[in-house]
């Protein structure tokens, strides 16, 4: 069955450091792949996506995501964390028959 | 601002009411998407309408239903509600199929007591 592991369900980074929330999926195809990110009493809003090509995607507010397939990963990266980063992040797969199947998330904390 | 409105934005209600969520999407999106976000369960996927006609199912229970109207707007329709069904539903649109970019609206929060 399709599914996406978020194996962190808090991480607390300092304003400054670097940052990395693992996504890990399970399908049997070429997946789409996403990263969103919902601030406190907001919608989501999407950081990313990878259909194909280029494994290393840029997407909005800094983030960049490296789709590995032989280790089913979707790592989210970002050099360099600002406090106003700090939110849930979601990852989630798209699949042949149009439907997304999300992580549980990660809640990030940023440190002064 | 995603351009996707949702009405209400808080709804509460007894168990065995029934209820009607509303969504716009963004002008020139043909594709609606509905999401329930629960403690529990997390973000789920419901249901996915295609310029009123439905095109993907997800974990959407029985007692729901969703329609797409030819104005485009939608209506994801709870009925026998139970304590569990208290969640946040969203709604999202795209211009087309799930390679699309998805604007989520700001969701609605329904709590049954």
């Amino acid at each position: 069955a399709q599914s996406v592991t978020q194996p962190d369900i808090h991480i607390t980074v300092s304003e400054g450091a670097s940052l990395e929330l693992r996504c890990n999926y399970s399908y049997g195809a070429t997946p789409y792949l996403f990263w969103y990110v919902q601030s406190p009493g907001q919608g989501l809003q999407l950081l990313l996506k990878y259909f194909s090509g280029d494994t290393l995607v840029q997407g909005i507010k800094g983030f960049e995501a490296e789709f590995k397939r032989s280790q089913s990963s979707f790592n989210l990266r970002k050099p360099s964390v600002h406090w106003s980063d700090a939110a849930e992040y979601f990852c989630a797969v798209g699949v042949s028959d149009d439907k997304i199947i999300f992580g549980k998330g990660t809640r990030l904390h940023i440190l002064p | 601002d995603s351009g996707v409105t949702q009405t209400p934005k808080h709804l509460i209600t007894a168990t065995g009411q029934r209820v009607t969520l509303r969504c716009s999407p963004r002008s020139g999106d043909l594709s609606v998407y509905w999401y329930q976000q629960s403690l529990d369960q997390g973000l789920q996927f419901l249901i996915q309408y295609y310029n009123g006609e439905e095109r993907a199912k997800g974990n959407i229970l029985e007692r729901f239903s969703a329609q797409q109207f030819p104005d485009l707007h939608s209506e994801l329709n709870l009925s026998s509600l139970e304590l569990g069904d208290s969640a946040l539903y969203f709604c999202a649109s795209s211009v087309d199929a799930i390679t699309d970019t998805q604007y989520f609206g700001p969701g609605t929060r329904l709590t049954v007591l």
